[in-house]
C-alpha cells in the first residue's frame, strides 16, 4: 500500500529553527509537495521537490532524497504565524497526490 | 472573484437526504479535484476531472458522484447521505492535467455534518 508518515505534533520556540520530516512509500514518484494549513482554513502551497537536494524559499526550505524516500521541511526564524499544520504529499505513478496526515506545529513565545 | 469558491460554507444534513456541494473556479484550470479531510487522516481524493467532460474515481468514491459540464464548475453530489460522510470537503484545481510542477490550489472548504 501507499504510505506517507509525518510526526503528529511538534513544538518549537519563536525565533528558532524546526525541521519537519516526511517519509514515503508510494507506487511511483512524480514529485513531493509541502502545504501549510492554518486551523479552519484551506491548505496553501509551500514547496515542490522532484530532484534530490535542497530548495530554498525565504525562511522555508525543503529537502528531498528519493533513494531514501525522505523529505523534510525546514522553517527558520519561527514566527507565531507559523503555527499551523504542515502537510506532505507525494504524486504517485497515476499522477494523483497521496497525502500525509499532517504535522501540527505549535510555536511558543 | 479570483480563485476557487465553495458553497455552502457549512451544512447540517439528515441521513438519507441528497446534497450537492458546489465548487467554482475562475482560473481556467483544466483539472479539478474533490477531497475529504478527517481528523487524524490525510486528505483523501474522492473524484477528479482532468478536463471538462471527463471524470475519474479517487481513493474513496463510494456514495459520491461528480460531473464536469464546463471548465469552471465541479459539483459533488451525495445521493443519500450517511453519518460516515461527516467531514470537511475541499475542492481544488490545477492548471494542467496533473504532471510536472502542476500545483493544486484549494477552495475554503465545506464543513458537512450528517446526523
Amino acid at each position: 500500500g501507499q504510505n506517507i508518515d509525518q510526526p503528529t505534533e511538534m513544538t518549537a520556540t519563536e525565533g528558532a529553527i524546526v525541521q519537519i520530516n516526511c517519509t514515503y512509500q508510494t507506487s511511483g514518484f512524480n514529485g513531493l509537495f509541502w502545504y501549510q494549513q492554518h486551523a479552519g482554513e484551506a491548505p496553501t502551497f509551500l514547496s515542490y521537490n522532484v530532484l534530490d537536494g535542497l530548495e530554498e524559499k525565504g525562511r522555508f526550505s525543503s529537502f528531498l532524497s528519493r533513494s531514501k524516500g525522505y523529505s523534510y521541511l525546514l522553517l527558520k526564524e519561527l514566527q507565531m504565524k507559523d503555527s499551523a499544520s504542515y502537510l506532505c504529499a507525494v504524486r504517485d505513478s497515476n499522477y494523483q497526490l497521496i497525502w500525509g496526515a499532517g504535522t501540527k506545529l505549535i510555536i511558543k513565545p | 472573484i479570483a480563485g476557487i469558491t465553495q458553497a455552502p460554507t457549512s451544512q447540517i444534513l439528515a441521513a438519507g437526504r441528497r446534497m450537492t456541494l458546489r465548487c467554482t473556479q475562475d482560473m481556467r484550470h483544466n483539472a479539478m479535484y474533490w477531497y475529504r479531510q478527517d481528523l487524524g487522516l490525510g486528505l483523501r481524493l474522492i473524484h477528479y476531472s482532468n478536463t471538462a467532460g471527463t471524470t475519474g474515481k479517487g481513493e474513496v468514491p463510494d456514495g459520491y458522484s461528480v460531473s464536469r459540464a464546463n471548465t469552471d464548475d465541479f459539483p459533488l453530489t451525495l445521493a443519500s447521505a450517511v453519518p460516515s460522510q461527516t467531514s470537511v470537503y475541499f475542492c481544488a484545481s490545477s492548471p494542467g492535467s496533473g504532471g510536472g510542477t502542476d500545483t493544486q490550489y484549494f477552495g475554503p472548504g465545506t464543513r458537512l455534518t450528517v446526523l
